[in-house]
């Protein structure tokens, strides 16, 4: 089983400042990589997936990079709308799995 | 409109088991894979299984194995999971989510069901 690991844990950033989150798989899983954000009592949006490329309607403030085993969540300004936690998930085989996410706050 | 309507939350005795829906509109149901996610109270999401809508194939996590049946009806556009021997570590809520053939993102999720485990 591939484990994911995200860190921090928590991120606290300042409106308009960038938020930077990362997602670390423990084998390789090329570019299968997608990130969700989710608000409380809500499901999962997707963001982005194929480790880069923004879902339909996502806003161009979030980012994706990485490939391998390093992947990167950015988020260029922080927007209030923003503070959620985010969580990424890999299939780059079985089965899938989540990482246990980054809660995003407003400093 | 596209989306997953999921059946309503339930209250089941240890050792019952759970049979969640997940009805799909707005799109051609057989074209994309159903998976099945659960999240327990506070923590983190977990993949449970999927199904292929156009072929019956299904594939489970490990942990699920013997216990979980996920099935389609393509006449309604509903997919199925059940599961059995249910303890109060499967109180959680149950999502299901919609996933390209070529790829394994879920661009679509329901609302999730509450499944409750209590005597």
């Amino acid at each position: 089983e591939i484990v994911m690991t995200q860190s921090p844990a928590t991120l606290s950033v300042s409106p308009g400042e960038r938020a930077t989150l990362s997602c670390r798989a423990s084998q390789s899983i090329s570019n299968n990589l997608a990130w969700y954000q989710q608000k409380p009592g809500q499901a999962p949006r997707l963001l982005i997936y194929f480790a880069s490329t923004r879902a339909t309607g996502i806003p161009a403030r979030f980012s994706g990079s990485g490939s391998g085993t390093e992947f990167t969540l950015t988020i260029s300004s922080l927007q209030s709308e923003d503070v959620a936690v985010y969580c990424c998930q890999h299939y780059g085989g079985w089965p899938r799995t989540f990482g246990q996410g980054t809660k995003v706050e407003i400093k | 409109q596209v989306q997953l309507v999921q059946s309503g939350a339930e209250v089941k005795m240890p050792g019952a088991s759970v049979k969640v829906s997940c009805k799909a509109s707005g799109y051609t149901f057989t074209n994309y894979y159903i998976h099945w996610v659960r999240q327990a109270p506070g923590q983190g999401l977990e993949w449970m299984g999927r199904i292929n809508p156009d072929t019956d194939v299904t594939n489970f996590a490990q942990q699920f194995q013997g216990r979980i049946t996920v099935t389609r009806d393509t006449s309604i556009s509903t997919a199925y999971m059940e599961l059995s021997g249910l303890t109060s570590g499967d109180t959680a809520v149950y999502f299901c989510a919609r996933a390209v053939i070529h790829g394994g993102h879920f661009d679509l999720w329901g609302r999730g069901s509450l499944v409750t485990v209590s005597s």
